[in-house]
């Protein structure tokens, strides 16, 4: 079967640095996807990945290992703002979009 | 990025009624629409893919009949909830697929629609 795993929740400090984390097993591999959610809205897309190695886009930047099956989303400078629950996503062979079920960050003063 | 434009944003209803919710791709053709439903603190759940000019392809689980999609243009599709019961209460989120010469399929979301059913 398809799976996407990543953490439910994680807790970090205003201007600090926090890594989320998404596994994901699929039928094929056309792409990794992150997504913000805020409480209420829409996800809003963020990055996206196809090949190995790190893509930087400001204060965000998105890793892939394609042979591990492994991504993370990296998140500098931390404001409150960014409290909201972050999507992975993959494009699997039918370029379908598997969805992880989010994790929720949650930023402390 | 590309723009998606969902209408209305929340509508309260009676049990019984139906209704219609509208997804647009603004600035770009979408030949492949998306209609998921998120309840409460739940992941976003794939309803069903709709294709202009064809029909929908429903997810295990979800009625056909009780969720009518309509993809008549490369910029609209209509989700329409028919005969609506308070179970069906949820938010509602459209997306749509652009497709980039050279560049990767990219899926934007609309605004979403929060639907109430008293």
């Amino acid at each position: 079967g398809q799976n996407i795993d990543q953490p439910t929740e994680m807790t970090a400090t205003e201007g600090a640095i926090v890594q989320i984390n998404c596994t994901y097993q699929t039928s094929g591999f056309n792409g990794l996807f992150w997504y913000q959610q805020h409480a209420g809205e829409a996800p809003t897309f963020l990055s996206y990945n196809v090949l190995d190695g790190l893509e930087e886009k400001g204060r965000f930047s998105s890793f892939l290992s394609r042979s591990k099956g492994y991504s993370y989303l990296l998140l500098k400078e931390l404001q409150m703002k960014d409290s909201a629950s972050y999507l992975c996503a993959v494009m699997d062979s039918n370029y379908q979009l598997i969805w992880g079920a989010g994790t929720k960050l949650i930023i402390k003063p | 990025g590309a723009v998606v434009s969902q209408h209305p944003s929340w509508v309260i209803c009676k049990s019984g009624t139906s209704v219609k919710i509208e997804c647009r791709s603004l600035d770009f053709q979408a030949t492949t629409m998306f209609w998921y439903r998120q309840f409460p603190k739940q992941s976003l759940m794939l309803m069903a893919t709709s294709n202009e000019g064809s029909k929908a392809t429903y997810e295990q689980g979800v009625e056909k009949d009780k969720f009518l999609i309509n993809h008549a243009s490369l910029t609209l599709s209509t989700l329409t909830v028919t005969s609506a019961h308070p179970e069906d209460s949820s938010f509602y989120i459209c997306s749509a697929r652009e497709r980039l010469a050279g560049g990767p399929d990219t899926q934007y979301f609309g605004p979403g629609t929060r639907l109430t059913v008293l």
